[in-house]
């Protein structure tokens, strides 16, 4: 089954700097890539996703790349701000049976974010 | 987006007895839900996937006689905890997913105490 590594688990910054979280994953069949935002005793939020028919994409201050060859993926995050403190979580996936994707996911990055 | 409830968002309980929580997908048909549970500053750990209408797909290691799952409507699925003790204690979330996307949208979670 995948496999998705995810470093590093803890990241502290200075307000204003930016933040990169870095995932690999095994199965190279693998095609879509979510990046989600958890808060302390909340659920996690989709805040950009990447389709391995593309290699970057960017929102605002959010921006994802992908490396389908070397098969990992990134989450960068600049201009950080206080907000921006939660875990973490990248995930790879791939359609599987009855149009459903199963995600794998990543252990998690917690970062803080000093003002 | 898409709004996902989960109920009740706390439960305590005692050793031996049976939980039930409930994930209802508000405003879409969920084909597909899951069932992740969540150590303190732990990633998502998948149980099981159900598909409207069948059984569900339980994880290597989840015990299905334990954690009963049933996904009876295209809106609704549930999870029983049977006969709890302190180590289910966890924090339970559950993800829905409709047809034409691959995005999950999240609960708001659980958090189960078995005394």
């Amino acid at each position: 089954g995948e496999n998705v590594e995810q470093h590093p688990s803890t990241l502290s910054v200075q307000e204003g700097d930016s933040a990169v979280i870095k995932c690999t994953y095994s199965d190279s069949a693998s095609n879509y890539f979510p990046w989600y935002k958890q808060e302390l005793g909340k659920r996690p939020q989709l805040i950009i996703d990447i389709r391995s028919n593309v290699g970057e994409k960017k929102d605002q201050r959010i921006a994802v790349t992908l490396n389908k060859t070397a098969k990992h993926f990134s989450l960068h995050i600049t201009e950080t701000q206080p907000e921006d403190s939660a875990v973490y979580f990248c995930a790879a996936s791939k359609g599987a049976s009855g149009g459903s994707y199963i995600p794998t996911f990543g252990r998690g990055t917690s970062l803080i974010v000093h003002p | 987006g898409a709004v996902v409830s989960q109920h009740p968002s706390r439960v305590i309980c005692k050793s031996g007895t049976s939980v039930k929580i409930e994930c209802r997908s508000l405003d879409f048909q969920a084909t597909t839900m899951f069932w992740y549970r969540q150590f303190p500053k732990k990633s998502l750990m998948l149980m099981a996937t159900s598909n409207e209408g069948s059984k569900a797909t339980y994880e290597q290691g989840v015990e299905k006689d334990k954690f009963l799952i049933n996904h009876a409507s295209l809106t609704l699925s549930t999870l029983t905890v049977t006969s709890a003790h302190p180590e289910d204690s966890s924090f339970y979330i559950c993800s829905a997913q409709g047809l034409a996307v691959n995005e999950q949208f999240f609960g708001p979670g659980t958090r189960l105490t078995v005394l």
